[in-house]
């Protein structure tokens, strides 16, 4: 069953910092890229961030850059969210979610679309 | 960068069909066919439901359209059921390896 699992959310303080970490399962996770995307409370979804299945490229959304950093670990299989000088605005359930697509027969075919999402952690910046 | 323009709510009765628009600008939605659309209940993760304007996931049922004239895309779901009563939210690529949501559109069966 392909599935993500994210996890290390929690209350931090306006400037502090915290790491995300989105475990995949399922699938070959070294073939897609993966997106983090986060929901304020009551709000709608905001893209945050991507990176390519190999780490060659990342990409930020303004609202992040230079604060946040976005990694993975392939031999893990895990996708990670590193937020730094955090703000009150950060404040929502942060989704992990894959570039869409599948692989067979030894070749993997995508298409830019998030086909599979994890079921999110909340973070919490507040004093 | 603004989020793509949706209405804030449609509504429908079973068996009617309904439409979602997302609005955006040449950049995002005008520049290319890689618009997505997603259902999310509350609560719970966004599902994918259309992908590049027009595609279905495997999984998903052909009642749910999706299309696109210029910079406006559109959602179409046909035969309105009780279980549609969701969020949907539009998403198109900007072209700089970055992505833009709609507001969302809270959907209501009546």
């Amino acid at each position: 069953e392909v599935q993500l699992l994210e996890s290390g959310g929690g209350l931090v303080q306006p400037g502090g910092s915290l790491r995300l970490s989105c475990a995949a399962s399922g699938f070959t996770f070294s073939s897609f890229g993966m997106s983090w995307v986060r929901q304020a409370p009551g709000k709608g979804l905001e893209w945050v961030s991507i990176i390519s299945g190999n780490s060659g490229s990342t990409d930020f959304a303004d609202s992040v850059k230079g604060r946040f950093a976005i990694s993975r670990d392939n031999s893990k299989n895990t996708l990670y969210l590193e937020m730094n000088s955090l703000r009150a605005e950060d404040t929502a359930v942060y989704f992990c979610a894959k570039e869409g697509g599948f692989c067979s027969g030894g070749s993997c075919s995508g298409f830019v679309a998030f086909d599979i999402w994890g079921q999110g952690t909340m973070v919490t910046v507040s004093s | 960068q603004s989020a793509l323009t949706q209405p804030a709510s449609v509504s429908g009765s079973p068996g009617q069909s309904i439409t979602i628009s997302c609005t955006g600008t040449s950049s995002d939605v005008g520049s290319s066919n890689l618009v997505s659309w997603y259902q999310q209940y509350p609560g719970k993760a966004p599902k994918l439901m259309i992908y590049e304007v027009t595609k279905r996931p495997s999984g998903v049922s052909n009642r749910f359209s999706g299309s696109k004239s210029g910079n406006t895309a559109s959602l179409t779901i046909s035969g309105l059921q009780a279980e549609d009563e969701a969020d949907y939210y539009c998403c198109s690529y900007t072209g700089f390896s970055t992505f833009i949501f709609g507001g969302g559109t809270k959907l209501t069966v009546l």
